[in-house]
């Protein structure tokens, strides 16, 4: 199947700060990517689903200032958290669609401290 | 609006036994049914889906599933589990949205553990 890539797979940041996840797809080009969030063992929050290059359409109760997405290319969408706070620790995957499967990255464990 | 449900938390079943891990899903129109995999700690793997055609999908690693519009069900299947089998396994709904992208909906999850 597709090869959707994430990084970084671990990232820890300080209280107040900003982070970014990346998500590429390798070998299929990507018009809508997709960003899921993870609390343990629990199943998977869509998000927002992002559109190469135009806004990111959000899911209710997502802060959208807080969540940036952008989407500048066919195959790489980010996701930017601002102003980090240690309730936004969680996983985090994206997703590409390729044809009508979508195939997901190894995700992105989010600690803030 | 579309849901997915798993019924079960857990499945736990001898290696070399027959597995089942239980779907349901609710849509409105043709449904777009996927099984994914989560080993810990990773991102999710995909299994195999269900757009049109024959009822009985074959993917990955053994796995089949078999769709029933009937039941409204999507029953994931493995004629022998193996213990590497154990990990977490999510059934997804999805439909074309009006932008043409899928937007798939998860179930809760189900943990499978497969005993030597």
């Amino acid at each position: 199947g597709a090869v959707v890539s994430q990084h970084p797979s671990r990232v820890i940041c300080k209280s107040g700060t900003s982070v970014k996840i990346e998500c590429r797809s390798l070998d299929f080009q990507a018009t809508t990517m997709f960003w899921y969030r993870q609390f343990p063992k629990q199943s998977l929050m869509l998000m927002a689903t992002s559109n190469e290059g135009s806004k990111a359409t959000y899911e209710q109760g997502v802060e959208k200032d807080k969540f940036l997405i952008n989407h500048a290319s066919l195959t790489l969408s980010t996701l930017t958290v601002t102003s980090a706070h240690p309730e936004d620790s969680s996983f985090y995957i994206c997703s590409g669609e390729d044809g009508d499967t979508i195939y997901f990255g190894e995700g992105s464990w989010l600690t803030v401290v | 609006a579309q849901s997915v449900a798993q019924p079960e938390d857990q499945v736990n079943v001898a290696e070399g036994n027959p597995l089942t891990v239980k779907c349901t899903y609710s849509v409105s129109g043709n449904p777009y049914l996927f099984w994914y995999v989560q080993y810990p700690n990773r991102g999710l793997q995909f299994l195999l889906k269900y757009i049109t055609g024959d009822n009985l999908v074959k993917g990955s690693y053994g796995f089949e599933a078999e769709f029933n519009k009937s039941q409204t069900s999507f029953h994931l299947k493995k004629p022998s589990a193996l213990v590497s089998d154990s990990a977490l396994y999510f059934c997804a709904v999805s439909g074309p949205t009006m932008d043409s992208s899928y937007k798939l909906i998860f179930g809760s999850g189900t943990r499978l553990l497969v005993r030597p």
